[in-house]
């Protein structure tokens, strides 16, 4: 079983602050996506990274792919509270179809 | 903009029931995906159907679950004899491509008593 571990899982911060949340693995990735989950919600894709090195902007949200393509770093700029909720990374391997998600990490930001 | 929608947002049945989670995915998405959440755990991928078949299934989908396409918009999941432990949040989802963005419904929360 390939797992996703992330880090931390939870995080409580204050607005205005920066925050990284971390998602390892011990196996290789051909891609590796994040999504935001609001509660009673289906996760929403944030961004898809690729490329091994390869860094995403997305506003105040900077995504990078590791070099061996085994982790990944969601940092987060400034936090906002409509930045609160639940982050997923989840990675696909080659030739399958199927997603392994992580195992999250609630984000709660306080005014 | 398209999005899939899940229907019943929320069904409670008897342990021993047999349940039927719909979905529509997007109109021109080709790949179907159910997913399921137990409360306070992670997403698990359950099957991916493409091309009127499933093309790849998890452990997890075992023969108490089946997958079809009755028509050209319905994806359905059906779970026989319903178990304490199906209880959970069953999400589908649908991408155009293979290995394409997926976009995922608001999810159909199943209760087995």
């Amino acid at each position: 079983t390939q797992l996703l571990e992330q880090s931390p899982q939870f995080l409580s911060i204050q607005e205005g602050e920066n925050l990284t949340v971390y998602c390892n693995s011990s196996s290789v990735f051909s891609s590796l996506q994040w999504y935001r989950q609001e509660p009673g919600e289906g996760p929403v894709l944030l961004v898809t990274v690729v490329t091994g090195g390869e860094v995403k902007k997305l506003k105040r949200l900077t995504f990078q792919f590791g070099d061996a393509r085994k982790d990944s770093s969601l940092h987060i700029t400034a936090a906002q509270p409509g930045d609160t909720g639940l982050y997923l990374c989840a990675g696909e391997h080659f030739g399958n179809e199927k997603l392994t998600f992580g195992t999250g990490t609630r984000l709660t930001i306080i005014p | 903009e398209p999005e899939v929608t899940q229907t019943p947002s929320h069904q409670v049945t008897q342990m021993g029931q047999e349940v039927i989670l719909r979905c529509v995915p997007i109109s021109n998405h080709l790949y179907f995906y159910w997913y399921r959440q137990i409360l306070g755990q992670k997403v698990e991928f359950l099957v991916s159907f493409y091309n009127n078949e499933i093309s790849e299934k998890s452990e997890i989908f075992d023969d108490q679950f089946s997958v079809e396409r009755p028509d050209g918009s319905n994806f359905t999941l059906k779970i026989r004899s319903t178990k304490l432990e199906d209880s959970a949040m069953y999400f589908c989802a649908s991408s155009r491509e293979s290995s394409g963005e997926l976009f995922f419904g608001e999810g159909s929360r199943l209760t087995v008593l």
